[in-house]
């Protein structure tokens, strides 16, 4: 079956820091790997997104590529703040119907 | 335009009694999903529909549950028998349908709690 394995949290980082969240999947075809982010009291978004092998996804300075060879799909940002404190999800979906999601990662960054 | 709508926000009732959760897509989405949230843990897939029509229930966790749609548009999420294991936050998403696939835009979810 299809799953996603994220990096085991929480993550605490110091504000302008470097931040990565692994994530890896294991799908049966070619899936659109997602980001999606839960900010403390509001509901999922989609962070970015990427719909085939080496593609890359940014938004509000996050960025992450499609690598089919190591199955990956690592989250980075240059700089965090403390704005950026919240709970990332790595999912993925075939073709339509349900996206299979990561257990999720909680990033605090403190001042 | 108004995004995804989920009630009630937060539910408590008593182990035993039946809860029905409600989500409104956002309108134009043929697709709606549901997923459960428990806490510190990763969104679990339930069951999503295509339409009225649900091609997936293999998330649901056991035959308390269930779920339907009408006309297209409004969807319920009915928990039978409610235990104390079937707390959680559920979560209501909506999207496009097609050559896909599209963004799923969640709601805010339903805080159930069963004491």
């Amino acid at each position: 079956g299809n799953s996603v394995t994220q990096m085991e949290g929480p993550v605490t980082l110091s504000e302008e820091a470097f931040l990565t969240i692994n994530c890896t999947y294991t799908a049966t075809g070619y899936p659109s790997l997602f980001w999606y982010v839960q900010y403390p009291g509001e509901g999922l978004q989609l962070l970015l997104k990427a719909t085939k092998a080496d593609d890359k996804g940014s938004n509000k300075g996050f960025e992450a590529t499609y690598r089919k060879e190591t199955t990956s799909f690592h989250l980075e940002k240059g700089s965090v703040q403390v704005s950026d404190s919240a709970v990332y999800f790595c999912a993925l979906s075939l073709n339509a119907g349900k996206s299979t999601f990561g257990d999720g990662t909680t990033l605090t960054v403190k001042p | 335009g108004a995004g995804v709508s989920q009630s009630p926000s937060n539910k408590v009732t008593e182990k035993g009694k039946d809860v029905e959760l409600r989500c409104d897509p956002i309108s134009g989405h043929t697709a709606l999903y549901w997923y459960r949230q428990s806490l510190g843990q990763g969104l679990e897939f339930l069951i999503y529909f295509q339409g009225n029509s649900a091609p997936d229930k293999s998330g649901l966790p056991s035959d308390r549950f269930s779920a339907e749609r009408t006309g297209g548009s409004v969807s319920t999420l009915t928990i039978q028998r409610t235990q104390q294991e079937d707390s959680a936050v559920y979560l209501c998403a909506s999207s496009l349908w097609g050559a896909g696939p599209y963004e799923q835009y969640f709601g805010p979810g339903t805080r159930l709690t069963v004491t």
